[in-house]
């Protein structure tokens, strides 16, 4: 069972434009949900993080929403940029415990 | 060295042979992990290591031994795979004193080819 979903494969954005990608989780009992960027041949790097008791954080171009209510929460990049192409997982940790689930991941690309 | 270093990142191995994957963080941390990614599948959780102690072993099969010597090093032993092991192998570490979320530093990852 999924508990952390990511149901789109790709998303492919405009340079400049807004790119939005989309999270779904089926479990209440996680209290940081986290969005990590990859490149090819390179390990996971953590982007942003947001606490299950927030519903919005931002760091420069990025802003993460969390709707607990819908279980969602998306990453907005905006402007996007052409270094921005990667694939991008959403991950979230249950209380008390070291565990981080992901998701499938979502590849990005920004065309000029 | 800085961050989370895996070695080696490829290996090609038969499935009689035994083989190991290393990694090292010079983070300061005291938790490491190991994750698998497969194609079109989430990063899979396998094992946690805190202070060298496992605290989680995800139902993953006997042919996958992991060794914590110390908190800076993790080994992953392969013994008798099968072809559906073939994967991209991430080793991760993150500190166990922390405030806010647990973020974990990712090694470029170890691709794993069984024959």
């Amino acid at each position: 069972d999924q508990q952390v979903k990511q149901n789109s494969p790709s998303l492919s954005v405009q340079e400049g434009r807004i790119s939005i990608l989309n999270c779904d989780y089926t479990n209440s009992m996680f209290d940081y949900f986290l969005w990590y960027k990859k490149y090819p041949a390179e390990g996971p790097t953590f982007l942003i993080s947001i606490s299950s008791i927030k519903d919005k954080n931002e760091d420069g171009r990025f802003t993460v929403f969390l709707n607990k209510s819908a279980k969602h929460l998306s990453l907005h990049i905006v402007p996007s940029q052409p270094g921005d192409s990667a694939v991008y997982f959403c991950a979230a940790s249950p209380y008390n415990t070291d565990k981080l689930i992901f998701g499938t991941g979502t590849r990005l690309q920004v065309f000029p | 060295e800085t961050g989370v270093t895996q070695t080696p990142r490829h290996l090609v191995m038969g499935m009689t042979n035994k083989k190991s994957l290393k990694c090292e963080q010079h983070l300061g941390h005291n938790a490491m992990y190991w994750y698998k990614q497969s194609a079109k599948k989430p990063l899979e959780l396998m094992f946690v290591y805190n202070f060298k102690e496992q605290t989680e072993n995800n139902s993953v099969p006997s042919r996958f031994s992991p060794e914590c010597p110390n908190s800076s090093h993790l080994f992953l032993h392969l013994h008798t795979l099968q072809p559906e092991d073939s994967a991209l192998y991430l080793c991760a570490s993150s500190p166990l004193e922390r405030t806010g979320a647990n973020v974990l530093t990712f090694g470029a990852g170890s691709r794993l080819t069984v024959l």
